[in-house]
């Protein structure tokens, strides 16, 4: 069984910081990785989403993916109060996602004014 | 823009009911989804199709049908509702790798 595994927080963070979020995940055959937010009460949406080793920016969020430790993490920049919100890590569960993604349970994050 | 809608924002079944939960999108995506979501148990993917009258399970798909008789509708059944399924249910839809979500509905089964 396909499995990711996120600390479930909360994390909290003073804003202006950097937020590092963490995510583990058990296959290794995984190509793709995609980070949603989620605010309460609302469905998620997608940040970003990495294909391949290293780093990928996009604006104030940075996605760094290690496939051989099979890790991924998400970095925000200049954190803001906007930004606290429930972060999802997912991989696709097959057929390329056209089977759907896993999904982490989620991290929890606040940011501190 | 990407449009996903759902019937119901909110909605209280008895147990023993048959339940229709209706998902539409104006994208004309070929892949949708249905999924749960759980405090402490996250997002868990029921069923999905890859288009018009095809349909496959996901993970946790017992207790639930769906029925996928145009491209842009998406139904999720509960045949007898049951207190155990109470939760979260968002619809979702596939293109270019991302899923875009709708807005959910929140099902109480009591």
């Amino acid at each position: 069984q396909k499995e990711v595994e996120q600390n479930s927080g909360p994390l909290s963070v003073p804003e202006g910081a950097i937020a590092s979020l963490n995510c583990t995940y058990s296959d290794r055959g995984s190509q793709s990785f995609f980070w949603y937010r989620q605010y309460s009460g609302k469905s998620p949406e997608l940040i970003m989403f990495i294909y391949s080793n290293g780093d990928k920016e996009d604006g104030r969020f940075t996605a760094q993916l290690n496939k051989a430790s099979q890790y991924v993490s998400l970095l925000i920049r200049d954190s803001q109060p906007s930004d606290s919100a429930t972060y999802l890590c997912a991989f696709p569960s097959g057929g390329g996602g056209a089977d759907g993604l896993t999904f982490g349970k989620g991290t929890h994050l606040i940011i501190q004014p | 823009d990407v449009k996903v809608t759902q019937s119901s924002r909110y909605l209280v079944k008895r147990t023993g009911e048959k339940v229709f939960l209706e998902c539409v999108q104006d994208m004309d995506h070929e892949n949708m989804f249905w999924y749960r979501q759980d405090p402490g148990l996250g997002l868990r993917l029921i069923y999905f199709s890859y288009d018009v009258k095809m349909k496959e399970k996901g993970d946790i798909p017992e207790g639930y049908s769906v029925s996928r008789e145009k491209k842009e509708r998406f139904s999720l059944i509960l045949e007898s509702a049951s207190t155990n399924q109470t939760s979260m249910y968002l619809c979702a839809t596939r293109f270019n790798d991302e899923q875009f979500f709708g807005p959910g509905t929140r099902l109480t089964v009591l």
